[in-house]
C-alpha cells in the first residue's frame, strides 16, 4: 500500500532562518507531487507541483522553492523565512486513475515563524 | 482558492442532516471532490464526482452537482459528533492541479 511521510511535524523558526520540509512517498512510482499551504483561517493554496524528477511548477511567486531530487521525494525550502511564511504545509501525491486526479495528503507540517 | 467558493461555517444538531455548499467558476472542470480535515491533520478524500453525473451516494454522503449553475453540495445524513471537521470542495480540469475552496468548518452540537 502507498504511504506518504512528512517531516518535521512541527517547526518554530526565527525570521531570516532557512527552511527545509521533506516529503516522501512509498509504494508507488512516478507520482505527481504537490506542496500546499494552509494559512490560519484560509483555504489551501497550491505552492508547487511536480510531474517528474527535476520538473517543478511554481504557482505563487514567493521566497519558497521546491526540489524533487528523487522520484518519490519532494522538498520545500527557503533561504530566509518571513513572518508570513507561517502556516500549515501539506504535501500530497497523486496518480491519475480513470481520469480523476485523487490527491492523498500527508499529515502536515506546522511552521511558526517568530 | 478564488475559483472555488464555500461558506465558512455550519452548525448542525447531532442527528440532523448537514448540507455544505460550493460554487466553482471553471466550466472545464471535469471532476469535483470533497475532502475532510480533522483538527491538526491532513486532508482525507471523502468522495468525488465526474462532471457528467448529477448525483453520487455513498452511505451517509450524498453529492449533488448542478453543472449549469456550477454548484456542488455535500449532504451528510444523521450527522454525528465525529463529523465535526473542515470540509473542502475542490475541482480539477485537464491538468494536474486541484483548486480548493477555503473550507467549511462544520460544528456538530448535541
Amino acid at each position: 500500500s502507498q504511504t506518504i511521510h512528512q517531516w518535521p511535524a512541527t517547526l518554530v523558526q526565527p525570521v531570516g532562518s532557512p527552511l527545509s520540509l521533506e516529503c516522501t512517498v512509498e509504494g508507488t512510482s512516478n507520482p505527481n507531487l504537490y506542496w500546499y499551504r494552509q494559512a490560519a483561517g484560509r483555504g489551501l493554496q497550491l505552492l508547487f507541483y511536480s510531474v517528474g524528477i527535476g520538473q517543478i511548477s511554481s504557482e505563487v511567486p514567493q521566497n519558497l522553492s521546491a526540489s524533487r531530487p528523487q522520484d518519490r521525494q519532494f522538498i520545500l525550502s527557503s533561504k530566509k523565512l518571513l513572518l508570513s511564511d507561517s502556516g500549515f504545509y501539506l504535501c500530497a501525491w497523486s496518480v491519475r486513475q480513470s481520469g480523476a486526479n485523487v490527491l492523498t495528503f500527508g499529515a502536515g507540517s506546522r511552521l511558526t515563524v517568530l | 482558492g478564488e475559483d472555488v467558493e464555500q461558506s465558512l461555517f455550519l452548525s448542525v444538531r447531532e442527528g440532523d442532516s448537514s448540507v455544505i455548499n460550493c460554487t466553482y467558476t471553471d466550466s472545464s472542470s471535469t471532476y469535483l471532490y470533497w475532502y475532510k480535515q480533522e483538527p491538526g491533520a491532513g486532508l482525507q478524500l471523502l468522495t468525488y464526482i465526474f462532471s457528467n453525473m448529477d448525483m453520487k451516494q455513498d452511505q451517509r454522503l450524498t453529492v449533488l452537482l448542478n453543472k449549469k449553475d456550477k454548484h456542488l453540495s455535500l449532504r451528510i445524513a444523521d450527522t454525528q459528533t465525529g463529523d465535526s471537521a473542515i470540509y473542502f470542495c475542490a475541482e480539477s480540469g485537464g491538468d494536474y492541479k486541484l483548486s480548493f475552496g477555503a473550507g467549511t468548518t462544520v460544528t456538530v452540537r448535541a
